[in-house]
């Protein structure tokens, strides 16, 4: 069956560390993945899209990889803040369709 | 400006209730969705629309109508409402290209008791 795993335990790093976090699929071909941050009590906000020839994407001080062999993105966040702190989400879409398929989340907790 | 906004923010209503959600987006992109998110914070997708046309219509009780009377709005209808319909109901909308991230509403918690 058609999966997308992300860490369900929170992650939780120091200040200032690169905080990395893991979206997993299987039985996907996408064409293009995409990383979201949701805030409680607040709607998803879009973050960064890859493409499936793409093998790396990057906006300040994040960076997005896609290993399509591997089946796995990675999602960078480097010299990170406890603003950093919230449930980040992947999602990702096959060729044909305009539905996006979300991962349940990983919480990521910043320590000051 | 709100750029993707929905109404009520909160609804608290009784079994068996029909109850509405709106949508409106002033970003002038062509697609907007409704997606559901559980209690277990999973969010799937039920509707999409392009331009008035239902493109997407996951597995939902037909009890979940959609309406999309232009490209702007796009309003979710629920008749006799279940304690399983408990969740957040987000709106959404994105350019008509799946190059694009979507920008979502800040969703409207929806309990039934």
């Amino acid at each position: 069956s058609q999966k997308i795993e992300q860490n369900s335990e929170a992650l939780n790093i120091q200040e200032g560390k690169t905080a990395t976090l893991t979206c997993n699929y299987t039985n996907y071909s996408p064409a293009y993945l995409q990383w979201y941050r949701q805030d409680p009590g607040r709607g998803p906000v879009f973050l960064l899209l890859i493409r499936e020839n793409e093998k790396e994407k990057r906006k300040e001080r994040l960076k997005v990889t896609f290993d399509t062999t591997l089946k796995q993105s990675l999602f960078h966040i480097t010299a990170s803040q406890p603003a950093d702190s919230a449930t980040y989400l992947c999602a990702l879409t096959t060729s044909g369709t305009y539905k996006y398929i979300f991962g349940t989340g990983t919480r990521l907790k910043v320590l000051a | 400006d709100t750029a993707v906004s929905q109404t009520p923010k909160y609804l608290v209503t009784q079994m068996g209730n029909d109850k509405s959600i709106k949508c409106e987006q002033n970003l002038g992109h062509d697609t907007m969705y409704w997606y559901k998110q559980d209690s277990k914070k999973f969010l799937k997708i039920m509707f999409s629309y392009n331009n008035k046309e239902l493109i997407i219509n996951e597995t939902v009780p037909n009890r979940f109508s959609p309406k999309s009377p232009d490209k702007a709005h796009l309003n979710l209808h629920i008749n006799s409402l279940e304690l399983g319909d408990s969740a957040v109901y987000f709106c959404a909308s994105s350019q008509t290209d799946y190059g694009y991230g979507y920008t979502f509403g800040s969703g409207t918690r929806l309990t039934v008791v």
